[in-house]
């Protein structure tokens, strides 16, 4: 069975920082590409950022470029987000998610997620 | 970045009917979109991708049709757990989500 497992979520002051962390089994981990998508409490989704299966390609989306870092440990089977200068906008639940092999940006399995909190 | 709007925002149905849900991308994109469900407290899951493709294990009751700019999703004949959040997702450039339809119960 595929299973994503978030952690590292959190309550944190404006200007913070917070490492969350996914991890996976059930699949060849470093055969896929994958993802950090979120949703701020009772809003729509938001696609964060993405790391292809060798970390060569990534992306961030505009909201969190020079602020988040994504990576991934192939050895652990893992994703990683790197979340710096936090502000309020940032409160979310945040999703790990794999791309599907039908496309890169193509989500076929969502772990349950893990809420952070920015707030003074 | 490419804007997807959802219409309705709230569609009421009752079991049996059928749901018809629209998706319009701001430019054309051109069968890149999916649909993703989500339930109260879960993830969200795909339904269906390249517009109108179903996902693996995913009811033949739930089709997609479009190209361009505009989509739909349809559950011909809506069933007690169908109830819930639709979004459309597309991946012609960086992705982006529509803000969602809610299913609910008339």
């Amino acid at each position: 069975e595929v299973q994503l497992v978030e952690s590292g979520g959190d309550l944190v002051q404006p200007g913070g920082s917070l490492r969350l962390s996914c991890a996976t089994s059930g699949f060849t981990f470093s055969s896929y590409n994958m993802n950090w998508v979120r949703q701020a409490p009772g809003k729509g989704l938001e696609w964060v950022s993405y790391i292809s299966s060798s970390s060569t390609t990534i992306f961030y989306a505009d909201s969190v470029k020079g602020r988040f870092i994504i990576s991934r440990d192939n050895a652990k089977n893992s994703l990683y987000l790197q979340m710096n200068t936090l502000k309020d906008e940032d409160t979310a639940v945040y999703y790990c998610a794999r791309s599907s092999h039908s496309g890169s940006y193509l989500i076929d399995c969502w772990g349950q997620g893990t809420l952070v909190t920015v707030s003074s | 970045e490419i804007v997807l709007t959802q219409s309705p925002a709230t569609l009421s149905s009752s079991p049996g009917e059928r749901a018809t849900l629209s998706c319009r991308a701001s430019q054309s994109i051109s069968n890149y979109l999916a649909w993703y469900q989500q339930k109260p407290g879960q993830s969200p899951r795909l339904l269906i991708y390249d517009a109108s493709k179903r996902a693996t294990g995913i009811p033949a009751r739930f089709s997609g049709s479009g190209s361009g700019t505009d989509f739909t999703l349809t559950i011909s004949s809506l069933d007690p757990e169908d109830f819930a959040v639709y979004y459309c997702q597309q991946r012609s450039s960086w992705p982006t989500f529509g803000g969602g339809t809610k299913v609910e119960i008339k």
